[in-house]
């Protein structure tokens, strides 16, 4: 089993729709918790980082659930912008970041 | 500015051949990483190095060296025994264990170098 899993993707969702990202991961002792945008042969960039509270930024929700080890990113008002591929990303006690594979979303008019 | 640079962007090399592949970063950060991304795929951490003159191996680091003999850099040579070595080599640091009280483990990345083995 892979330590962090993503939706398979892709994604097609028509500009406004809301759209959910899942994830989950294998070692209960990870400390820290990310959503990362990539755009198309560039780098990956940190959109967000996930707390239990959960946390919202503008059109971005995330959420995290330790007892089920699940990590989750909502997207509302999707725009054309908003297409990407948004990797989950979570800090081990081995000081060290294992990323997911990746969800590709496309927004389309 | 603050950040990560990594050189060069395109590389294109004959298979058998050692290539070293850059990575300096200005922000002051003690730990460092490698990771590698195939295409449709996700990161996969080759090396880190937590503070200078230390480094461990991630989850694919055969055919992988590095080195860190300063704070600033961390160089990746892709040998000969790496089998599949074509690829997207991404460089990354955080503040590290030594920062522990601020870092939030969010990783600050390069843009990247290409490397195509023909």
């Amino acid at each position: 089993r892979k330590e962090v899993e993503q939706d398979p993707g892709p994604f097609n969702v028509p500009e406004g729709a809301t759209v959910a990202f899942n994830c989950t991961y294998s070692n209960s002792a990870s400390q820290s918790f990310f959503w990362y945008r990539q755009d198309c042969r560039k780098e990956p960039k940190l959109l967000m980082s996930v707390y239990s509270s959960g946390n919202e930024d503008g059109r971005f929700t995330a959420q995290l659930n330790r007892a089920s080890q699940y990590i989750s990113l909502l997207i509302r008002d999707s725009k054309l912008s908003d297409s990407a591929t948004y990797l989950c990303a979570v800090h081990t006690g081995g000081f060290k970041t294992i990323f997911g594979a990746g969800t590709r979303l496309f927004v389309k008019a | 500015d603050g950040g990560i640079t990594q050189s060069p962007k395109y590389l294109f090399r004959k298979e058998g051949q050692n290539v070293t592949l850059s990575c300096e970063q200005n922000l002051n950060h003690d730990a460092m990483y490698w990771y590698r991304q195939d295409p449709g795929q996700g990161l996969r951490l080759i090396y880190y190095s937590q503070i200078v003159n230390d480094f461990q191996k991630g989850d694919i680091a055969e055919g992988y060296s590095v080195s860190r003999e300063k704070k600033e850099s961390f160089p990746l040579t892709v040998t000969s025994a790496q089998k599949n070595p074509t690829a997207f080599y991404l460089c990354a640091s955080s503040k590290g264990v030594l920062d522990r009280l601020t870092d939030t483990g969010e990783l600050f990345f390069g843009e990247g170098s290409r490397l195509t083995v023909l």
